[in-house]
């Protein structure tokens, strides 16, 4: 299978903290994106980090990106209640302009209150 | 931003019978749509690529007889389940990404998914 590995599977946190998520991935790639599910819903957008980029900010968001590991981390800080969900990485390998995107096993992020 | 839409958003049918789920693009064209499955508590697996126009494109594994795809306008796609078993009761959820200045943007914009179950 060529689908990415995401750790942990799951994490608990205090509101307040950080949350940092793991992606590896097997391919090389033109882009790494993060998105969020909340339960039994479709898929937000978070960032996207090209290929020759290493780190990226979005609000309380950080990406990094290492392709000669294959491997990419989320950090969400000072985290709240609302960030609970399921947050997978996806990679772009296509080429041309197809933009078929292959997902990560997940990390599902619980933030206590 | 860009508006994917899906419907119905959850089906229950009986053994047999066939199940079409539309996925729209509202408020842009999308030449190429993608449609995922999702068991509870996994990832996404992508199914296929639809191409408006031509055939689509299936990944290894999926049968193109049992999940029919069909996608007639710039705006809508469709995957018909046919002869849908309780093996296949599971999250649909397709994705799309708009043409913009002549470029197909980078970032996939999801529908709400379609929850199937057969009983």
């Amino acid at each position: 299978s060529q689908q990415g590995e995401e750790d942990p599977q799951a994490l608990s946190i205090q509101e307040g903290e950080n949350a940092t998520m793991n992606c590896s991935y097997k391919t090389s790639i033109n882009n790494l994106q993060w998105y969020r599910q909340n339960s039994g819903r479709g898929l937000v957008h978070l960032i996207l980090i090209r290929s020759n980029e290493r780190e990226k900010h979005s609000g309380r968001l950080r990406v990094t990106l290492d392709t000669s590991k294959k491997s990419s981390s989320l950090l969400i800080t000072a985290s709240r209640a609302a960030d609970t969900a399921s947050y997978f990485c996806a990679t772009d390998a296509g080429r041309g302009a197809t933009n078929k995107l292959i997902f990560g096993t997940g990390t599902l992020l619980a933030v206590q209150p | 931003g860009a508006v994917v839409s899906q419907h119905p958003s959850r089906v229950i049918c009986k053994s047999g019978t066939s199940v079409k789920i539309e996925c729209r693009s509202l408020d842009f064209q999308a030449t190429t749509m993608f449609w995922y499955r999702q068991f509870p508590k996994q990832s996404l697996m992508l199914m296929a690529t639809s191409n408006e126009g031509s055939k689509a494109t299936y990944e290894q594994g999926v049968e193109k007889d049992k999940f029919l795809i069909n996608h007639a306008s710039l705006t809508l796609s469709t995957l018909t389940v046919t002869s849908a078993h309780p093996e296949d009761s599971s999250f649909y959820i397709c994705s799309a990404s708009p043409w913009v200045a002549g470029f197909q943007r980078e970032t996939q914009y999801f529908g709400p998914g379609t929850r199937l179950l057969v009983l």
